[in-house]
């Protein structure tokens, strides 16, 4: 059962272009969610987070929107830059779940000249 | 900062070895740390909760007596992959949770350990 779903395997954008990349989850009893990004070989590097009291977070070219209604957020990348092209992870916990996160499938960005 | 190392980066063993990944946060402490592992274009798969002082709680289906976790201090956690075998072979990540203001846990993660058994 996959409780976390992206569910476009991989973008294409060009540089200076808004990228967004899309995350739906199906367990109401997430209230926290994170994005993350991924080289090959390496771990995922944080990007950025939304507690589900809020419907927007921003930090700098990172905006994170969460629709509850529709359990569904989105990670907004603009201008988009040749070295954001990786794989985008978003992940999300719920409170008294011990910290765990539940990771999507992942979607590889590619952003282009 | 939150930084999180891993150590080796990678390793080559023969079957039926054992190997240690070592886990450390440099710069928070980490009551809770996490183990996870990645299949080739997959997503990360949690294998274990590991807590300082305590033992590590297992996801359904990972062997505990084959992956031994240790969490000796607030900022080292170690896996322990014992009598190792080919399907072992994976890339293993850890994750340190750091505590962010309001509360919210954020989970910084390692380079990750690339472990490949002949």
């Amino acid at each position: 059962d996959q409780q976390v779903k992206q569910n476009s395997p991989s973008l294409s954008v060009q540089e200076g272009r808004i990228s967004i990349l899309n995350c739906d989850y199906t367990n109401s009893m997430f209230d926290y969610f994170l994005w993350y990004k991924k080289y090959p070989a390496e771990g995922p590097t944080f990007l950025i987070s939304i507690s589900s009291i809020k419907d927007k977070n921003e930090d700098g070219r990172f905006t994170v929107f969460l629709n509850k209604s529709a359990k569904h957020l989105s990670l907004h990348i603009v201008p988009s830059q040749p070295g954001d092209s990786a794989v985008y992870f978003c992940a999300a916990s719920y409170t008294g779940g011990g910290n765990k996160l539940t990771f999507g499938t992942g979607t590889q960005l590619k952003v282009e000249l | 900062g939150a930084v999180v190392s891993q150590h080796p980066s990678w390793v080559i063993c023969k079957s039926g070895t054992s190997v240690k990944i070592e886990c450390r946060s440099l710069d928070f402490q980490a009551t809770t740390m996490f183990w996870y592992r990645q299949f080739p274009k997959q997503s990360l798969m949690l294998m274990a909760t590991s807590n300082e002082g305590s033992k590590a709680t297992y996801e359904q289906g990972v062997e505990k007596d084959k992956f031994l976790i240790n969490h000796a201090s607030l900022t080292l956690s170690t896996l322990t992959v014992t009598s190792a075998h080919p399907e072992d072979s994976s890339f293993y990540i850890c994750s340190a949770a750091k505590t962010g203001g309001g509360g919210t846990d954020t989970q910084y993660f390692g380079p990750g350990t690339r472990l490949t058994v002949l």
